[in-house]
């Protein structure tokens, strides 16, 4: 069974600073998925990585994937309010089929004005 | 284009009750999953289909049953509610491993 374990699980900072969340396996994926999911919503895919070592910006946010492919990091610059939710990670579940998912515990962010 | 819609938002159950929750996706996808979503224990898929008239068995399929006649529609639904199922259920489409979820169904069976 793969697994996905995220940290820190929760994470509360001020607006303004920076912050690094994790997404580590003992197993390789070929790919890996952030997802945000706020308040009393559905997730909501940002970003996915392919290749080792890729580096995706997306704004504020950037997302990168080990050279082994085994784990991501998350950085976001200059924290706000609207940054708060709870940060998933995703990847493929080994056989490769029926595109099924394997999802982290997640990192829940609050960021405080 | 609403993308996923879930309907009801909210639901009590008694114990022994019986329901189904609708999900539609007009994203014309043929992938279509059933999760659920439990403090600690992350996204768990119950269910899943992978085209109109398939359904398959995720990693907690015990107390659900799901049928996709239409291939917008997947439908979940529980026959005699337990406690152990309150949570809160979410229904994702997709093709390929990018999947798109509905805003969730809060359940609670007392």
């Amino acid at each position: 069974t793969q697994l996905l374990e995220q940290s820190p699980q929760f994470l509360s900072i001020q607006e303004g600073e920076n912050l690094t969340v994790y997404c580590n396996s003992s197993s390789v994926f070929s790919s890996l998925q952030w997802y945000r999911q706020e308040p009393g919503e559905g997730p909501v895919l940002l970003v996915t990585v392919v290749t080792g070592g890729e580096v995706k910006k997306l704004k504020r946010l950037t997302f990168q994937f080990g050279d082994a492919r085994k784990d991501s990091s998350l950085h976001i610059t200059a924290a706000q309010p609207g940054d708060t939710g709870l940060y998933l990670c995703a990847g493929p579940n080994s056989g490769g089929s029926n595109y099924k998912l394997t999802f982290g515990k997640g990192t829940l962010l609050t960021v405080n004005p | 284009n609403a993308g996923v819609t879930q309907t009801p938002k909210f639901r009590v159950l008694k114990t022994g009750q019986s329901m189904t929750l609708l999900c539609a996706q007009d994203m014309n996808h043929e992938y279509m999953y059933w999760y659920r979503q439990d403090p600690g224990m992350g996204l768990r898929l119950i269910h899943y289909s992978v085209g109109e008239g398939t359904t398959a068995k995720g990693e907690v399929p015990d107390g659900y049953n799901v049928s996709r006649l239409k291939k917008q529609n997947f439908l979940l639904g529980l026959e005699s509610a337990a406690p152990s199922q309150t949570s809160v259920y979410f229904c994702a489409s997709g093709e390929g491993y990018e999947q798109y979820f509905g805003p969730g169904t809060r359940l609670t069976v007392t």
